[in-house]
């Protein structure tokens, strides 16, 4: 079973800056079969990055996603009011499609 | 529109049984991997179990494997969640969720609004 650590656990940062957040793999992700997704409170996640870098259908192109392997990064490059939330990433090259614990991104 | 309504949970004792549905609709059901997902409250996403477009290959969590049973009906647009022997850490929200292809490895391109199931006596 592959095991995704995401750090921060949290991310103080105020709008306009950089968000830059780390999953890291317990073994390699097949096929950078790694995906993003934003979860806002009392709502369902979205997905955001899919193939460690391929934004999803109507995703503001502030989001971006890199990495291979066993590591991989989701950058906010400006952030919006709307993108303080909860992010996690997912493995979805072998199961179990782990997920990470989530970076929660929080207002400074 | 892509909808993805699920019914069926509620509160359960432990050792008890419960049978979670999916009902989807705006996209050909068919032709998708679908999973089930579920979120302890407070706590992360855990992936539970998924089914391919025909229902012939799934894979589930090992939290889960023995207990719980994905199924489908092509025919009626349905995911199904069969648990047993429920426990206490079963307690969550569980999200019905459609893969964006036909295989099993594609990555949840939309999510339902989740059903909570607790566990409790």
């Amino acid at each position: 079973e592959s095991v995704l650590t995401q750090s921060p656990g949290t991310l103080s940062l105020s709008p306009g800056e950089r968000a830059t957040l780390s999953c890291r793999a317990s073994q390699s992700v097949t096929s950078s079969y790694l995906a993003w997704y934003q979860q806002k409170p009392g709502q369902a996640p979205r997905l955001l990055i899919y193939g460690a870098s391929i934004r999803a259908t109507g995703i503001p192109d502030r989001f971006s996603g890199s990495g291979s392997g066993t590591d991989f990064t989701l950058t906010i490059s400006r952030l919006e009011p709307e993108d303080f939330a909860v992010y996690y990433c997912q493995q979805y090259g072998s199961s179990p499609y782990t997920f990470g614990q989530g970076t929660k991104l929080e207002i400074k | 529109e892509v909808q993805l309504v699920e019914s069926g949970g509620g509160l359960v004792q432990p050792g008890g049984s419960l049978r979670l549905s999916c009902e989807a609709s705006g996209f050909p059901f068919s032709s998708y991997a679908m999973s089930w997902v579920r979120q302890a409250p407070g706590k992360g996403l855990e992936w539970v179990s998924i089914l391919s477009d025909s229902g012939g290959s799934t894979y589930s969590a090992d939290s889960v494997k023995g207990r719980f049973t994905i199924s489908r009906d092509n025919s009626k647009n349905t995911l199904s969640l069969q648990m047993n022997s429920l426990r206490a850490e079963d307690t969550a929200v569980y999200y019905c969720a459609k893969g964006s292809s036909d295989y099993y490895g594609s990555p949840i391109d939309y999510w339902g609004q989740g059903t909570l199931v607790t566990v409790s006596s």
